[in-house]
C-alpha cells in the first residue's frame, strides 16, 4: 500500500463544507483511495473509494487530482455527527485486500 | 447495526488467561478480517480469512490464533493475557477476498486485562 498522509487534525463549523486532504504521492496505478471514518471508538465505517475519477454518493465527495498525487474527502455540510476520525488508505485491493490504516485525520465539527 | 456481529461487547479478565471473542460476518460475506486497536498503536490488522482457510497474516502475536468455521463465523482466540493485550477488537467482513466496496466493521470487543 502507498504511504499517505494526513493533517493530524482539523475544524469545521457546522453546516459548512469539510475538506479533508490526503497525500499520496507514490500511489501505484492499480491503488484506489479509500475513506473510512471512526466515530469514538466505533467501528470504523467505510465512507468512499475511488481510483482516477471523482466520485460521488450519499454520504461524501472524492476528488482525486489528475496526477493521483492526492485526494481531497469533501463532506457537503458537516454536522456534529460527523465528528471522528478520517482515514485515507491507498490500497491495490488484489489478494489479501488487507486495509492499513495510518493515524487518519481528527475532525472536530463545531456548533 | 452494520451487520456484523461481535460478542462480547465487553470483556475484563485476568493476565494468563484465555479468551475467545466472536464475529459473525454480514449475510452474504466470505472474508472475515480482524483489528487490535490499542490507544498507542492505532488500528492493527492481525489476520485474515476467505471461507475458511487463512488468506492473510498481519501483527499477530504468537499467542493468538483464530478460525473461520464452515458456517463463516470467525473466532478470534488470545492466551497468556498480558496487560498489553488490553484493546479494542474489531471484527471486519468483505463479500470476498477483494472487493470495490469496502469492509464492513463490527462494534468490537473492549478487552480489558486486570
Amino acid at each position: 500500500d502507498a504511504k499517505t498522509t494526513q493533517p493530524p487534525s482539523m475544524d469545521c463549523a457546522e453546516g459548512r463544507a469539510a475538506n479533508l486532504p490526503c497525500n499520496h504521492s507514490t500511489i501505484s496505478g492499480n491503488e484506489y483511495v479509500y475513506w473510512y471514518r471512526q466515530i469514538h471508538s466505533q467501528g470504523p465505517q467505510y465512507i468512499i473509494h475511488g481510483l482516477k475519477n471523482n466520485e460521488t454518493n450519499e454520504m461524501a465527495s472524492l476528488i482525486i487530482t489528475e496526477d493521483r498525487k492526492s485526494s481531497t474527502l469533501i463532506l457537503p455540510h458537516a454536522t456534529l455527527r460527523d465528528t471522528a476520525v478520517y482515514y485515507c488508505i491507498a490500497t491495490s485491493g488484489a489478494g489479501s485486500y488487507q486495509l492499513t490504516f495510518g493515524k487518519g485525520t481528527k475532525l472536530s465539527v463545531i456548533p | 447495526d452494520s451487520g456484523v456481529t461481535q460478542t462480547p461487547k465487553h470483556l475484563i479478565t485476568a493476565t494468563g488467561q484465555r479468551v475467545t471473542l466472536r464475529c459473525s460476518p454480514r449475510s452474504g460475506d466470505l472474508s472475515v478480517y480482524w483489528y487490535q486497536q490499542s490507544l498507542d498503536q492505532g488500528l492493527q490488522f492481525l489476520i485474515q480469512y476467505y471461507n475458511g482457510e487463512e488468506r492473510a497474516k498481519g501483527n499477530i502475536l504468537e499467542r493468538f490464533s483464530a478460525q473461520q468455521f464452515p458456517d463463516l463465523h470467525s473466532e478470534l482466540n488470545l492466551s497468556s493475557l498480558e496487560l498489553g493485550d488490553s484493546a479494542l477488537y474489531f471484527c471486519a467482513s468483505s463479500v470476498d477476498g477483494q472487493t470495490n466496496y469496502g469492509y464492513t466493521f463490527g462494534s468490537g470487543t473492549r478487552l480489558t486485562v486486570v
